[in-house]
């Protein structure tokens, strides 16, 4: 299994700013993915971090949001830009699996953030 | 739209009863389900999936069953422990790999 941390665990931040959030893995991955976690919500899909070309984003979420980098096959970032206090959630960064469970993913700790 | 619905948002029971968690889908395209549990300050950890091809999945304590013409899963575990309390998220996805998650159910299991 993937080793994955990310950066920061938590923060704060005023309305209007930008965070970035790291994610780093132990290993060389294809596949990576970014989720959020409203607060009572179910987890969801942002975006899959493409490594060498442009992240897909899910529907409701766009580049200018949650602008995403994949320098690499072990690190990625998620920014999330001028944000307001609906951008509160947990995100979570996560790989595919590579066990040969079918569509298993190993996550992140998560990153929990709170705009005010 | 909500395609994964996780109805009950906590249970809670007794060391040693079972506990049966619920799950219900809209997608008649999903085929493969996944369970997940999270601890609190950790990120979710893969416990148990089934393949639309079988109707039950065992793993130790674990149980999965799937009913597909009900649209609804359910993980048993049996004998509960306080160790298994966490939140537990259940996921589907369909031949794309697109995976869409419940809301979770937070499982307390009382000593």
């Amino acid at each position: 299994s993937a080793v994955i941390s990310q950066k920061p665990s938590r923060d704060i931040c005023q309305r209007g700013t930008s965070l970035t959030i790291q994610c780093q893995v132990d290993s060389q991955v294809t596949m990576m993915f970014w989720y959020r976690q409203q607060p009572g919500q179910s987890l969801t899909l942002i975006a899959t971090a493409n490594q060498g070309s442009e992240a897909t984003y899910e529907s409701g979420f766009v580049i200018d949001k949650f602008p995403i980098s994949r320098p690499n096959l072990t690190f990625s970032t998620l920014t999330v830009s001028n944000m307001s206090p609906e951008d509160s959630s947990i995100y979570l960064c996560s790989v595919a699996g590579g066990t040969g469970v079918p569509n298993e993913q190993f996550f992140g700790p998560g990153t929990r953030l709170t705009v005010l | 739209d909500q395609q994964v619905k996780q109805n009950s948002p906590s249970l809670s029971v007794q060391e040693g009863r079972i506990s049966i968690l619920n799950c219900d889908y809209t997608n008649s395209m999903f085929d493969y389900f996944l369970w997940y549990k999270k601890y609190p300050a950790e990120g979710p950890t893969f416990l148990i999936s089934i393949s639309s091809i079988k109707d039950k999945n065992e793993d130790g304590r674990f149980t999965v069953f799937l009913n597909k013409s009900a649209k609804h899963l359910s993980l048993h575990i049996v004998p509960s422990q306080p160790g298994d309390s966490a939140v537990y998220f259940c996921a589907a996805s369909a031949r794309n790999n697109d995976m869409r998650f419940g809301a979770g159910t937070r499982l307390t299991v009382k000593p």
